[in-house]
């Protein structure tokens, strides 16, 4: 049973410009969280993607977006970066009902980004 | 809307000696709880959960929690900490119901420095 996966592990960027983190979810898993943990703080959460759909948006503005796949794994869009966007962003892979009800969280090591 | 508050930021303790971190949460549902920890450049690692049953929760490494609904705590001890226990530890909860209560609300995380 492989675990989740993130990439890449480091990224640095410019203000303005736009990247793309990509989470791979555990074998099984249908559901993928993603949160932004800021230095010093606990993870922040951004979505939350249940069978390639949203199913659950925290406090981030529309230019965090995502995608999940047929395969389950997910990306994560963010455009016209900013300094506050400095961050570990992790991704977390569960397996959801048929209520959309969400089991224990699993944590990938998380994708560092850096804006300059 | 869920809130978790974890009363240290910093707990320092010898070798050997017992440790109790504090998690208190604030919530207008009924929630699941969790026990996180986070080493040195990496991701999370679940400890333990409390979803029902017994308020006393065993977990990895030997931690252990306690689930108090009367005071809305859930405390994570163990009787005997490693050097290798020096990690942030982070308590979160998440709601019972759909909709965005699936996400984990985290707290600040403590700092456990276990010294010789």
């Amino acid at each position: 049973e492989t675990g989740v996966t993130q990439s890449p592990t480091h990224l640095i960027k410019t203000r303005g410009q736009q990247v793309t983190l990509r989470c791979s979810s555990q074998s099984g898993h249908n559901t993928v969280s993603w949160y932004q943990q800021a230095l010093g703080q606990g993870p922040q959460f951004i979505f939350q993607y249940y069978r390639e759909e949203e199913n659950g948006r925290g406090n981030f503005p529309p230019r965090f977006s995502g995608l999940q796949f047929p395969n389950y794994s997910s990306e994560l869009n963010v455009n016209a970066l900013e300094l506050d966007d400095s961050a570990l962003y992790l991704c977390a892979s569960s397996l959801g009902g048929a209520s959309g009800a969400a089991d224990t969280q699993y944590f990938g090591p998380g994708t560092r980004l850096t804006v300059l | 809307a869920q809130s978790v508050t974890q009363l240290d930021s910093q707990v320092p303790v010898f070798e050997e000696a017992p440790v109790e971190l504090r998690c208190n949460y604030s919530s207008s549902v009924s929630v699941y709880l969790f026990w996180y920890v986070q080493y040195p450049n990496q991701g999370l690692q679940l400890l333990l959960k409390y979803l029902s049953g017994s308020t006393l929760v065993k977990g990895i490494n030997g931690f252990e929690a306690e689930f108090n609904k009367s005071q809305t705590s859930f405390h994570l001890r163990k009787p005997s900490v490693h050097i290798s226990d020096t990690a942030e530890y982070f308590c979160a909860v998440r709601g019972m119901s759909g909709g965005s209560n699936y996400k984990l609300t985290f707290g600040k995380g403590t700092l456990l420095t276990v010294n010789p």
